[in-house]
């Protein structure tokens, strides 16, 4: 079946510092989307990219659809405290199901120690 | 507004049981699917339903999952003879539309607590 991978699986902030994450697929997807889920709660959207080489922005948060529709990566600038959780990239296929959204494995951000 | 909901949001359960996961989605919204999450990992997809029709099942791991939507609003997750290893956060989430730009964004609820002893 499809994968994704996301990378990194996890990483340690500081408050102002900028943060980098990306999926990489092993098939095309026609969509990608970006959701952080916090303890207890589920996946809320952040991004969603309907077209390749879109760059779309929400406040600090940038990603964008890659060109060869088999990634996508998460920017998150000048981080702060509630940026803490875990980041997951999703794609729809293309002539696939309409439900069938692919979730990578997370990326966990941590406050440094 | 309310979001979507499920119930319970812990259930614990003894090997050989059935159980039903409720969700209850957001109002008016066309599309629901049901996902499972193990520890560690993203949601996996198990099934979803346009209205009350199931359009897609392939992602149940096997026939003693089953799932309804009767009257196109709250929907029924069934596991039955529940095995240990269906131990996981199940979880639901309903979208406004099925297709066409952001109205397919897929909004997601807190999910049920599954634990097979």
């Amino acid at each position: 079946g499809q994968q994704l991978n996301q990378s990194p699986q996890s990483m340690f902030i500081q408050e102002g510092e900028d943060v980098s994450m990306n999926c990489t697929s092993s098939s095309i997807f026609n969509t990608w989307l970006w959701y952080k889920q916090d303890p207890g709660e589920g996946p809320v959207l952040l991004i969603a990219l309907y077209k390749a080489g879109e760059l779309t922005s929400n406040g600090r948060l940038t990603a964008q659809f890659g060109i060869t529709r088999k990634d996508s990566f998460l920017n998150i600038s000048a981080s702060i405290p509630s940026d803490v959780g875990i980041y997951f990239c999703a794609g729809r296929n293309y002539g696939g199901s309409q439900g069938n959204l692919i979730f990578g494995k997370g990326t966990k951000l941590s406050v440094k120690p | 507004g309310a979001g979507v909901s499920q119930s319970p949001r812990y259930k614990v359960t003894k090997r050989g049981q059935d159980v039903a996961l409720r969700c209850d989605p957001i109002s008016g919204h066309v599309s629901l699917y049901w996902y499972r999450q193990a520890l560690g990992q993203g949601p996996e997809f198990l099934t979803y339903f346009n209205y009350e029709a199931q359009q897609d099942k392939s992602g149940l791991p096997n026939d003693r999952f089953s799932a309804e939507r009767p009257e196109g609003s709250i929907s029924t997750l069934t596991i039955q003879r529940t095995e240990q290893r269906d131990s996981a956060m199940y979880r639901c989430a309903s979208s406004l539309a099925y297709s066409g730009g952001g109205q397919d964004t897929q909004y997601f609820g807190p999910g049920t607590r599954l634990t097979v002893l």
